[in-house]
């Protein structure tokens, strides 16, 4: 079926190089999500589209993180002057949003985002 | 701050056995809360939701249980199957977003 699609999966770059990190999300669906994963610890919550609304940047931990998502639908997350404390697993996920509340996301498989 | 807490960060029980898995939070205005279960090298994958206007949802083998109360709900997995073993993150929402909070996650072993 046509799930969440995240690219690349894996990802290596070094310190201070920019990274894109893309995702598709279902089709119909208006929210979108960005998480981070780092080792050993939860989901981070970074940015949130929904719809046309002006996305939800209140997660970001910097300005050198930043999201666009084009037409409603397809997202990429830009890390710019990467450090190594970026390295994570970036996830992406998307929801029906449309509805009522309480609707679950659906999740990519994440891009694991090493920086050396 | 850190509004939903999942204080074990791991478990083991026997197949066959039961799994409780638990999460507490702060915030009392939250209105959803999801479980999610997180293979290694995968996406997490809804499980199970809860209306905070409910103390119970049942789906097969899972069970979430809602102590508004206590600020509390809980994962029941009976029984228990070696395939369960992944880690769970309880998740929670204010009313009238869909912007959902996480938990750190426990990580489930269910030993054959």
């Amino acid at each position: 079926g046509a799930g969440v699609s995240q690219s690349p999966s894996n990802k290596v770059t070094e310190k201070g190089k920019d990274v894109e990190l893309r995702c598709d999300p279902i089709s119909g669906h208006t929210a979108l999500y960005w998480y981070r994963q780092s080792l050993g610890q939860g989901l981070e919550f970074l940015i949130y589209f929904q719809g046309n609304s002006a996305p939800d940047k209140s997660g970001l931990p910097s300005d050198r993180f930043s999201a666009e998502r084009t037409g409603g639908s397809v997202s990429t997350l830009t890390i710019q002057r990467t450090q190594q404390e970026d390295s994570a697993v970036y996830l992406c996920a998307s929801s029906l949003g449309r509805t009522t509340m309480g609707q679950p996301q659906h999740f990519g498989d994440g891009t694991r985002l090493s920086i050396l | 701050d850190q509004q939903v807490k999942q204080n074990s960060p791991s478990l083991s029980v026997q197949e066959g056995r039961i799994s409780i898995l638990n999460c507490d939070y702060t915030n009392s205005m939250f209105d959803y809360f999801l479980w999610y279960k997180k293979y290694p090298a995968e996406g997490p994958t809804f499980l199970i939701s809860i209306s905070s206007i409910k103390d119970k949802n049942e789906d097969g083998r899972f069970t979430v249980f809602l102590n508004k109360s206590a600020k509390h709900l809980s994962l029941h997995i009976v029984p228990s199957q070696p395939g369960d073993s992944a880690v769970y993150f309880c998740a929670a929402s204010n009313p009238g977003t869909y912007k959902y909070i996480f938990g750190t996650g426990t990580r489930l072993k269910v030993l054959a």
